[in-house]
């Protein structure tokens, strides 16, 4: 049973517009969730995070959206960039094991120039 | 600041053999875990650990012994190594940031292990 979820395997957009990335989740006592970004050959780096008590969690480009109660949240990049361009993993994790989170299987964004 | 560094980046080996995988982190983090990533999949947590001295199986342990003798390192012993161990693993650390913590992890580059 996979607890964390993403459900597409790439996304395509153009330059300056929105991306938006989806992940659900199952365990209701997850009370962490992070997006990492990940380029081939390097190791995921951490990009924005979000805590089960909050709804929405902005940095610059990038904010992430929680609803608890259908157990989804979404990542959005306004405006996309090339750069931009790489796997993003969803990951949950409880409070008090900060060494252990679950990962979805990620998503491949491509922007296009 | 050289963060989370992993030894080495590529390895092959045969059926049967064992080998170490490193990883050393300098941010003086509590928690240390090992990941692998195979095609297509996102990271599964193979073992972790909550300080030195402290370890616990994550969810794909069958085939790895770790240990952690130092906050800094935490090694990952493959102690007869086959096919469907051929995969990307990842070293990562972390800490305990009490009420205000994101359980944010700061990931090595990874090493290519193939097993033939």
């Amino acid at each position: 049973d996979q607890q964390v979820k993403q459900n597409s395997p790439s996304l395509s957009v153009q330059e300056g517009r929105i991306s938006i990335l989806n992940c659900d989740y199952t365990n209701s006592m997850f009370d962490y969730f992070l997006w990492y970004k990940k380029y081939p050959a390097e190791g995921p780096t951490f990009l924005i995070s979000i805590s089960s008590i909050k709804d929405k969690n902005e940095d610059g480009r990038f904010t992430v959206f929680l609803n608890k109660s259908a157990k989804h949240l979404s990542l959005h990049i306004v405006p996309s960039q090339p750069g931009d361009s790489a796997v993003y993993f969803c990951a949950a994790s409880g409070r008090t094991n900060a060494g252990k989170s679950t990962f979805g299987d990620g998503t491949t964004l491509t922007v296009k120039p | 600041n050289a963060g989370v560094t992993q030894t080495p980046k590529f390895q092959v080996l045969k059926t049967g053999q064992s080998m170490t995988l490193q990883c050393a982190q300098d941010m003086n983090h509590e928690y240390m875990s090992w990941y692998r990533q195979d095609p297509g999949m996102g990271l599964r947590l193979i073992h972790y650990s909550v300080g030195a001295g402290i370890t616990d199986q994550g969810e794909v342990p069958n085939g790895y012994n770790v240990s952690r003798s130092t906050t800094e390192d935490f090694p990952l012993r493959l102690l007869s190594a086959a096919p469907s161990q051929t995969s990307v693993y990842f070293c990562a650390s972390s800490y305990h940031g009490g009420v205000l913590a994101k359980n944010i992890q700061y990931f090595g580059a990874g090493t290519r292990l193939s097993v033939l």
